[in-house]
């Protein structure tokens, strides 16, 4: 079964230093997601993309943070000047239209 | 805003127990999930449901849209179903709301 992978599983980085998560969707897919969920708390919504722009975003997402979709495969997220509080759990999803989403099995960013 | 709530937000049972985890919405939506997570962080999308009811093995999902309720049961409990379940709801635009989750314990 097709899966949603997400690179790196564990990164570490120095505050104030740029991190970039990757995700390969599933390739048929239509709508991507980024969601995050800090250790003990629940999943909160990013952002979501469809049709090369951002369909819509939270209010996390703000303008430290930029997705992109650079090769029609591949579906990152671009976080410029870390801070403490982005440690967390970020998870990458992908669905077709009215579908469920896939998760990928998230990438850990803890932030020094 | 959307706000989630499930209960109870820890069940330990023992193997073989009918299982029932509750999930409570305050607005309506285009659909709610029911999601797994596993110790190790990874979500699994369970059901995806916007009325009636849908089973799958030992799981079963069904939603009130009425009374903006779900629950979720697992019959015949096996200590693999250990890990915390999550309900999330979807209103028009795709975004899901999740709920806080259920840590679920199965002892053998």
């Amino acid at each position: 079964e097709p899966e949603v992978t997400q690179t790196p599983s564990h990164q570490v980085t120095q505050m104030g230093q740029e991190v970039i998560l990757r995700c390969v969707p599933i390739s048929n897919h239509l709508y991507f997601y980024w969601y995050r969920q800090i250790l003990g708390q629940k999943v909160e919504f990013l952002v979501s993309f469809y049709n090369n722009e951002i369909s819509e975003k939270s209010e996390i997402f703000d303008d430290q943070f930029s997705v992109e979709r650079p090769d029609g495969s591949n579906f990152t997220l671009k976080i410029r000047s870390t801070k403490l509080e982005d440690s967390a759990m970020y998870f990458c999803a992908s669905s077709g239209d009215i579908q469920p989403q896939h998760f990928g099995d998230g990438t850990r960013l803890s932030i020094l | 805003k959307n706000e989630v709530e499930q209960s109870p937000q820890n069940l330990t049972a023992q193997e073989g127990e009918f299982i029932t985890i509750n999930c409570s919405y305050s607005v309506g939506i285009s659909a709610l999930h029911w999601l797994q997570q596993h110790p190790g962080g990874g979500i699994v999308s369970l059901f995806m449901l916007s009325s009636g009811k849908k089973k799958h093995g030992r799981l079963i999902a069904t939603i009130n849209i009425q009374e903006k309720h779900s629950s979720l049961h697992i019959t015949a409990s096996h200590p693999r179903d250990s890990a915390v379940y999550i309900c999330a709801v979807a209103s028009g635009a795709q975004k899901l709301v999740f709920g806080q989750g259920t840590r679920l314990t199965i002892n053998p």
